[in-house]
């Protein structure tokens, strides 16, 4: 069992439409950071959000920590086909040097 | 700037076998970590080091052995390498700033028969 779920697991939408990926736990954590892959690299930071309902935007990606620090949320507005690739979320917990990543959700944006 | 570089991008092991994965940091940061990527499963922490002479187990530790004898440095040792192990490993290194990112390699492609 992963400390983060991430849902949905895969997203194909078209250009245009709006999206939004959820990233749930049952534990608290000091911050949270999301990232985005494509294939053959390494994941890159998007954002770090630290404080419980704490917004940030970032073009046309909006993410959210929940009050309690236990859940996130990403929503992209009018979806673009350079969006496509893989996004996941990653949380420190409050104990600890260690970064649990979720299970991804992986995005298809078509043309 | 190089940032993380990890070697070898791909490797073909036969169960039984031994290798090491190098990674290898020119940031000075002090935080270093592995993670395994399999579908499916996001990334699963197995070793990390805050500091050179320092490591811990991440959730996934078992078959994997580590050492930081240099800030540069993180290698990540099969000792006797299994199928289950096959994966895409990726090495990171993180500055001490509160919002600092994961700084990730381009991985290893890792398949044991």
């Amino acid at each position: 069992t992963q400390l983060l779920e991430q849902s949905p697991q895969f997203l194909s939408i078209q250009e245009g439409e709006n999206l939004t990926v959820y990233c749930n736990s049952s534990s608290v954590f000091s911050s949270l950071q999301w990232y985005r892959q494509e294939p053959g690299e390494g994941p890159v930071l998007l954002v770090t959000v630290v404080t419980g309902g704490e917004v940030k935007k970032l073009k046309r990606l909006t993410f959210q920590f929940g009050d309690a620090r236990k859940d996130s949320s990403l929503h992209i507005t009018a979806a673009q086909p350079g969006d496509t690739g893989l996004y996941l979320c990653a949380g420190e917990p409050l104990t600890g040097n260690q970064f649990y990543f979720g299970t991804g959700t992986s995005l298809t944006v078509i043309p | 700037n190089a940032g993380v570089t990890q070697t070898p991008k791909f490797q073909v092991l036969k169960t039984g076998q031994s290798m090491t994965l190098q990674c290898a940091q020119d940031m000075n940061h002090e935080y270093m970590s592995w993670y395994r990527q399999d579908p499916g499963m996001g990334l699963r922490l197995i070793h990390y080091s805050v500091g050179a002479g320092i490591t811990d187990q991440g959730e996934v530790p078992n078959g994997y052995n580590v050492s930081r004898s240099t800030t540069e440095d993180f290698p990540l040792r099969l000792l006797s390498a299994a199928p289950s192990q096959t994966s895409v490993y990726f090495c990171a290194s993180m500055g001490a700033r509160l919002d600092s990112p994961l700084h990730f390699g381009n991985g290893t492609r890792l398949t044991v028969t």
